[in-house]
């Protein structure tokens, strides 16, 4: 099956600073990728997308990166700040309806 | 905000004992979804749902059972709660589109002891 998977679990950086999370994902079939941001005691968060026909998207202060050709996408925070300490993980979506979802790489932002 | 409600959010059960975890989404969307969430294994797929009456196995959906009677309801139903599955549940909808987005619940918290 499919497997979603981040390079690593910890992230710390200080504030102001940016971060970037990866993931790689198995699948190159995968035509559609998430990403999703989860703070304590709650659900996982739509923060950003992007599809297979894509190479970079940019929203308010997130930009998400794919390259297809290792299978690997990222998602780059500017000027991060405390209130972006929560897990981050992607999710891939392939076959419809069907998402496979990383692990997620915990993010401190130190003041 | 996808317009789903969990309940109960948290519960405390004993071994045996059954226990119903209710997912109810206000904007009539057809795909519902309930995963649980572990400590190392990310999101995992129990059941899911293609709309009412028509529900389908995950990947971990050996003790549990669902139902969907009506659009806005998917119900989880643990028949046996056994200590294994203390989990946070999560249930989901998809949002059709240009790519079909998830979006999730708040989640129910769920100790069996």
């Amino acid at each position: 099956g499919e497997s979603v998977g981040l390079h690593l679990p910890t992230l710390s950086v200080q504030e102001g600073d940016n971060s970037i999370i990866n993931c790689a994902y198995s699948n190159s079939a995968s035509d559609y990728f998430i990403w999703y941001k989860q703070e304590s005691g709650k659900g996982p968060q739509f923060i950003i997308d992007i599809r297979s026909n894509m190479d970079k998207r940019q929203g308010q202060r997130v930009t998400v990166l794919l390259n297809k050709t290792v299978k690997h996408l990222s998602l780059q925070i500017a000027a991060t700040q405390p209130g972006d300490s929560a897990v981050y993980f992607c999710a891939e979506n392939s076959m419809g309806n069907q998402f496979y979802f990383g692990t997620g790489t915990s993010l401190t932002v130190i003041p | 905000d996808a317009g789903i409600t969990q309940s109960p959010r948290h519960k405390v059960t004993e071994t045996g004992t059954p226990v119903t975890l209710r997912c109810h989404q206000t904007e009539n969307h057809r795909y519902m979804y309930w995963y649980r969430q572990d400590p190392g294994h990310g999101l995992r797929l129990i059941h899911y749902s293609y709309g009412v009456k028509d529900t389908d196995k995950g990947e971990v959906s050996d003790g549990y059972s669902v139902s969907r009677s009506k659009t806005e309801d998917f119900l989880l139903t643990l028949e046996s709660a056994t200590s294994s599955q203390t989990s946070v549940y999560f249930c989901a909808t998809v949002r059709l589109g240009s790519g079909n987005t998830i979006y999730f619940g708040e989640g129910s918290w769920l100790t069996v002891v």
